[in-house]
């Protein structure tokens, strides 16, 4: 069963950018979708956008479609999230998961990681 | 603001039976889109509990389970332990969005 690595938490000031990664450990993303959702403190989870590694194509969210980029490098089994011109109000947990675009669920999630936008 | 709403919060004595609504509209859950459902513990990431109408993945006891009637659907859990406090969410996909749509949690107190 696959497993999903996040990188480390991460603290900005607003205005600037955050790449997350996300490394399959025990398998592969080829072929897989891989999404982003987040998750601000106390609130529910929001589908950011996904990709399918293989094919490089991705999908986005339309509420974040001008700041987020979401791309993969297949041969290292890794997704990357970017996230610019940070607000406050993006300070959430993001999580990777498998699933979107390729199938309608996620399963697995990676651990999450937290970014904090604050000057 | 969720596109799939829950109620905020339920809860049951260990033993009981409780159930959790999801509610959509035509052009997610009423377009005949599957629903799904995660449970997230305490500081944990959410994991998947049920996959379309029932389908649970290796490990889920068969206590949770799942329906869907036009644009709403159901989380019920039978036999209620402490274990299962935690927030529950459904997933689905909207066509009007085209994106996968969550609703905004239900926290399961054990009474």
């Amino acid at each position: 069963q696959v497993q999903l690595v996040q990188s480390g938490a991460e603290v900005k000031k607003p205005g600037s950018s955050v790449k997350v990664s996300c490394k399959a450990s025990g398998g592969t993303l080829s072929g897989y979708g891989v999404s982003w959702v987040r998750q601000a403190p106390g609130q529910g989870l929001e589908w950011l956008g996904g990709i399918i590694p293989m094919l490089g194509s991705s999908n986005y969210a339309q509420k974040f479609r001008a700041r987020v980029t979401i791309t993969a490098d297949d041969s290292t089994s890794t997704v990357y999230m970017e996230f610019s011109s940070l607000r406050s109000e993006d300070t959430a947990v993001y999580y990777c998961a498998r699933g979107g675009l390729d199938r309608n669920w996620f399963d697995p999630w990676g651990q999450g990681t937290l970014v904090t936008v604050s000057s | 603001q969720s596109v799939l709403t829950q109620p905020p919060s339920v809860s049951g004595a260990p033993g009981q039976r409780v159930t959790i609504s999801c509610t959509g509209n035509f052009f997610n859950i009423g377009s005949d889109y599957d629903v799904h459902w995660y449970q997230q513990l305490p500081g944990a990431a959410p994991q998947l509990l049920l996959s379309g109408a029932d389908n649970r993945p290796s490990g889920v006891p068969d206590r949770f389970s799942g329906s869907k009637s036009g644009s709403s659907a159901s989380l019920a859990i039978t036999g209620l332990q402490a274990e299962d406090e935690a927030d529950y969410y459904c997933q689905s996909y909207d066509s009007s969005l085209s994106a996968w749509v969550f609703g905004g949690g239900t926290k399961l107190t054990v009474l």
